[in-house]
């Protein structure tokens, strides 16, 4: 089992839906929670970070982390075609050292 | 906010020279570095941490003498391929952690050996 998880879809939805992300993990040591946009070519762009459980929100962009069940999720309000892209998971333990883990990261497309 | 730059975005070179990338901190510190792989489609692979003024510390299987990393100042880490091949060809792409739990990320390379 790895350590992250991550379905790579793709995931096809129409303008204006609402999307649903999802990680889980193994590592009960995992305390930082980030998210991660990444276009084609490009490199990843952090969207969101979340220490320990609980709700973030920043825009259209909600992240949720329930520790006990080892499950992110990152929301996506009124999506738009330029939402459009790959959304990695990540995390990592407490520390200035410890290095993140990724997910796959899941293919995003929003049709208009 | 914080911003990594990564130089070339591109390089093409021929089969057994060298090719240097460079990742700058510009707006923090940072003692730390990491220089990660991503092959099409899949998720990134870790290949060492560069940290500054001592050696990186590579992941398994990454083979050190070909993938050199230089950390020589606290905004400045340098991954050079050498005698690249062409199963060299990959996407590279460093990060720095910047503050609270994120991690930036430079903007990537992308390598073609011919």
């Amino acid at each position: 089992q790895k350590e992250v998880e991550q379905d790579p879809g793709p995931l096809s939805v129409p303008e204006g839906a609402i999307v649903s992300l999802n990680c889980t993990y193994s590592n009960s040591a995992f305390q930082y929670f980030m998210w991660y946009r990444q276009y084609s070519r490009k490199g990843p762009e952090l969207l969101m970070y979340t220490y320990s459980s609980g709700n973030k929100e920043d825009g259209r962009f909600t992240a949720q982390v329930d520790k006990s069940s080892k499950y992110i999720s990152l929301f996506i309000r009124d999506s738009q075609p330029s939402d459009s892209a790959t959304y990695l998971c990540a995390m990592s333990g407490a520390g200035g050292s410890y290095i993140p883990t990724f997910g796959r990261g899941t293919s995003l497309i929003v049709h208009p | 906010g914080a911003v990594v730059s990564q130089h070339p975005s591109r390089v093409i070179c021929k089969s057994g020279t060298s090719v240097k990338i460079e990742c700058r901190s510009l707006d923090f510190q940072a003692t730390t570095m990491f220089w990660y792989r991503q092959f099409p489609k899949q998720s990134l692979m870790l290949m060492a941490t560069s940290n500054e003024g001592s050696k990186a510390t590579y992941e398994q299987g990454v083979e050190k003498d070909k993938f050199l990393i230089n950390h020589a100042s606290l905004t400045l880490s340098t991954l050079t391929v050498t005698s690249a091949h062409p199963e060299d060809s990959s996407f590279y792409i460093c990060s720095a952690k910047s503050g609270g739990g994120g991690y930036t990320f430079g903007s990537g390379t992308r390598l073609t050996v011919v």
